[in-house]
């Protein structure tokens, strides 16, 4: 499975959006973009996932590069509740064992 | 629906005590994953099984192991407990292609 690279720490004001980064140059075709985030050690919160188009839902944008090497999260509105650990996973559609680096620590300010 | 449940929450343990974790999937959902999270390895992954079995394992020693039952539900077992297993617990189900979804762990405390 492919690796992913994220920066370790963001910060974001309260009401603007956030963008999170992901970095994936040795994804191959087959895999998808997922993205997870983790709010004080709870269990990790599904947030959005993508093969090749961009994708939205009531929680998140993911916008894919044409050439599927990076990726980013978007959070249109960010508010103090999305501070957590966001993470990038690359996962290949026969292998659902999720390989997890260590994720960008997004925190929203007021 | 409702979501995956995960017993206990907490629990301390000794050193070289055994331990039982149990996990209840989303309805529905036949692939139960179990993940061990720690400050210094992040996320790791410990095995999958898939209408009752093991279909991947991580690389752990053999005192992590686990079982499904015919409903789906999910146990890990971990023995011998040495200090290094403390450790948040995460369980994950899915559908057969679909999304993982999480508990809310068990953190278990071994002294």
């Amino acid at each position: 499975d492919a690796k992913t690279t994220q920066p370790p720490s963001m910060d974001c004001a309260e009401g603007r959006a956030a963008n999170l980064p992901c970095n994936h140059s040795t994804i191959s075709g087959n895999e998808y973009v997922y993205w997870y985030r983790q709010i004080h050690s709870q269990g990790p919160q599904y947030i959005i996932h993508g093969l090749k188009n961009n994708e939205t839902n009531e929680m998140a944008s993911l916008i894919i590069t044409e050439d599927r090497k990076s990726s980013t999260l978007i959070l249109p509105h960010a508010t103090l509740r999305d501070t957590a650990v966001y993470y990038c996973i690359v996962r290949g559609d026969s292998n659902y064992q999720l390989i997890w680096g260590a994720g960008t620590k997004l925190i929203i300010k007021p | 629906k409702a979501g995956v449940t995960q017993t206990p929450r907490y629990l301390i343990k000794t050193r070289g005590q055994q331990v039982t974790l149990s996990c209840s999937p989303i309805s529905g959902h036949r692939s139960v994953s179990w993940y061990q999270q720690t400050p210094g390895q992040g996320l790791q992954f410990l095995f999958e099984y898939f209408s009752e079995t093991q279909r991947n394992k991580g690389n752990f020693p053999g005192r992590f192991s686990g079982r499904q039952f015919s409903n789906s539900r999910s146990e890990m077992n971990v023995s011998t407990l040495e200090l290094g297993d403390s450790a948040l617990y995460l369980c994950a189900s899915r559908e057969s292609q679909e999304t993982q979804y999480f508990g809310p762990g068990t953190r278990l405390l071994v002294l």
